[in-house]
C-alpha cells in the first residue's frame, strides 16, 4: 500500500543535541511538507519542498533544516538553535494540493529532557 | 491571500445527535475546501473535500459538507454522533492562486467530544 512513513514515533532529545526525523513516502508525490503541531495551535508550516534538490522556508524555519536529495524521502533536522522543539512532528506529501489537499503520516512525537 | 476561521475551539454533542462544525473562509480565488479530521497523537485523515463540483460534498464516516459562495462557508455535519466520531477536525482552504506552488492553509481545530 502507498503512504507516508515517519520514524521514529517517539523521540527524545537532550538540551543542545540535534535530532533528525525521518519521513518516506512510496506515492511519488512531488511535494512534501514539514508541520508542527502544539496543543491548541493548529498546524504550522515549518519547510515544504515542490522538486527534488529545491526547498523554501515556512512560517516557523528558524532552529530547523531540511534536504531532499530523493523524491521519495524529505528529512527533518532540529537543530539545538531551535528553542523549544517539544511538539508533534507530521510530514505529509501531495500531487497537486489545490485538487487533492495532503497525504499525512502518522507523526513523531519530540520531547526535550 | 487565504485563510480559514474555524468558529468553535470546542463543540460538545451527546451520543445520537447532530453534529456541526462551523468553518469560514477568505480566498482570492474560486477555493479548494478540505475537512480533516485527528485522532490522538495520529496523522491527519481526509474527511472530504469541495473542488468546484458540486456544493454538497459526502465524506467518509456518514460526514458532508456543503460549499456556501455567499456566505464563504463550509461547514461540515453528521446527523448522527458516534462515540468514535470524538477527535480534532481541521478546516483547510487552497485557492490555487499560485499555480505549481500551491499550498494547503488550516484552521486552528475544532476539538469534538461526544457525550455518551
Amino acid at each position: 500500500d502507498g503512504g507516508i512513513t515517519q520514524s521514529p514515533k517517539y523521540l527524545f532529545r537532550k538540551e543542545g543535541q540535534n535530532v533528525t526525523l525521518s519521513c518516506e513516502q512510496n506515492l511519488n508525490h512531488d511535494a512534501m511538507y514539514w508541520y508542527r503541531q502544539d496543543p491548541g495551535q493548529g498546524l504550522r508550516l515549518i519547510y515544504y519542498s515542490q522538486i527534488v534538490n529545491d526547498f523554501q522556508k515556512g512560517d516557523i524555519a528558524e532552529g530547523y533544516s531540511v534536504s531532499r536529495e530523493k523524491k521519495e524521502s524529505f528529512p527533518l533536522t532540529v537543530t539545538s538553535a531551535q528553542k523549544n522543539p517539544t511538539a508533534f512532528y507530521l510530514c505529509a506529501s501531495s500531487i497537486s494540493p489545490f485538487n487533492y489537499g495532503y497525504t499525512f503520516g502518522s507523526g513523531t512525537r519530540l520531547t526535550v529532557v | 491571500a487565504q485563510s480559514v476561521t474555524q468558529l468553535d475551539s470546542h463543540v460538545s454533542v451527546s451520543e445520537g445527535t447532530p453534529v456541526l462544525l462551523r468553518c469560514n473562509y477568505s480566498s482570492s480565488y474560486s477555493p479548494s475546501l478540505f475537512w480533516y479530521v485527528q485522532h490522538p497523537n495520529k496523522g491527519l485523515q481526509l474527511l472530504l473535500k469541495y473542488t468546484s463540483a458540486a456544493t454538497l460534498v459526502k465524506g467518509i464516516n456518514g460526514f458532508e459538507a456543503e460549499f456556501k459562495k455567499s456566505e464563504t462557508s463550509f461547514h461540515l455535519t453528521k446527523p448522527s454522533a458516534h462515540m468514535s466520531d470524538a477527535a480534532e477536525y481541521f478546516c483547510v482552504v487552497s485557492d490555487g492562486a499560485n499555480f505549481g506552488n500551491e499550498k494547503l492553509t488550516f484552521g486552528t481545530g475544532t476539538r469534538l467530544t461526544i457525550i455518551p
